[in-house]
């Protein structure tokens, strides 16, 4: 039961261009949600996070936004760059019941120099 | 300072045979969280330990089994492998809770054949 997903396994974008990760929830109790960057052979690495009180949260080339109603997140990177190529996985937890986060299978992106 | 430290980097071993997988958290942190990431699955959760006490568990069967010590360094056992047990194994580490995200080590990646 996957309970957040990431239905774009790949995306390929052009250099210099914006590059929007897509990921979807499916429990209205998730409040907090964050996004991992992962590098073969190493460990995801934190990104960015939103909490269900925003709608949005800015770092840089980063932007998550957050559209509780529809239970969706995206990931915005602009511009996107060649060291940006990843693959890239959302998480979800709720907060209030415990320490679990649900991840998504994750977005490989490759960027075109 | 020195990041999640996961030991073996890669491990091979035989259907049947068990394993244990060790995580050295980051200093401080007293949060250490498991995960299976298999293709086309995402990371899948495992267990989290806090204070040498098991606060979270995920849906895996019970040949996976942890532990953590009072330096709050953790392990994993595997017992009777299967061939599906075939994964990255990663350790994550926070502060308290992960409500800020975790700090990933490089995994482990173990081979069952």
């Amino acid at each position: 039961d996957q309970q957040v997903k990431q239905n774009s396994p790949s995306l390929s974008v052009q250099e210099g261009r914006i590059s929007i990760l897509n990921c979807d929830y499916t429990n209205s109790m998730f409040d907090y949600f964050l996004w991992y960057k992962k590098y073969p052979a190493e460990g995801p690495t934190f990104l960015i996070s939103i909490s269900s009180i925003k709608d949005k949260n800015e770092d840089g080339r980063f932007t998550v936004f957050l559209n509780k109603s529809a239970k969706h997140l995206s990931l915005h990177i602009v511009p996107s760059q060649p060291g940006d190529s990843a693959v890239y996985f959302c998480a979800a937890t709720d907060s209030n019941t415990g320490n679990q986060f649900y991840f998504g299978t994750g977005t490989s992106l490759t960027v075109i120099p | 300072k020195a990041g999640v430290t996961q030991t073996p980097r890669y491990l091979i071993k035989t259907r049947g045979q068990q394993v244990t997988l060790s995580c050295s958290p980051i200093s401080g942190h007293r949060s250490v969280s498991w995960y299976q990431q298999t293709p086309g699955q995402g990371l899948q959760f495992l267990f989290e330990y806090f204070s040498e006490t098991q606060r979270n568990k995920g849906n895996f069967p019970g040949r996976f089994s942890g532990r953590q010590f009072s330096n709050s360094r953790s392990e994993m056992n595997v017992s009777t492998l299967e061939l599906g047990d075939s994964a990255l194994y990663l350790c994550a580490s926070s502060p308290y809770s992960s409500n800020y995200g975790y700090t990933f080590g490089s995994g482990t990646r173990l081979t069952v054949v």
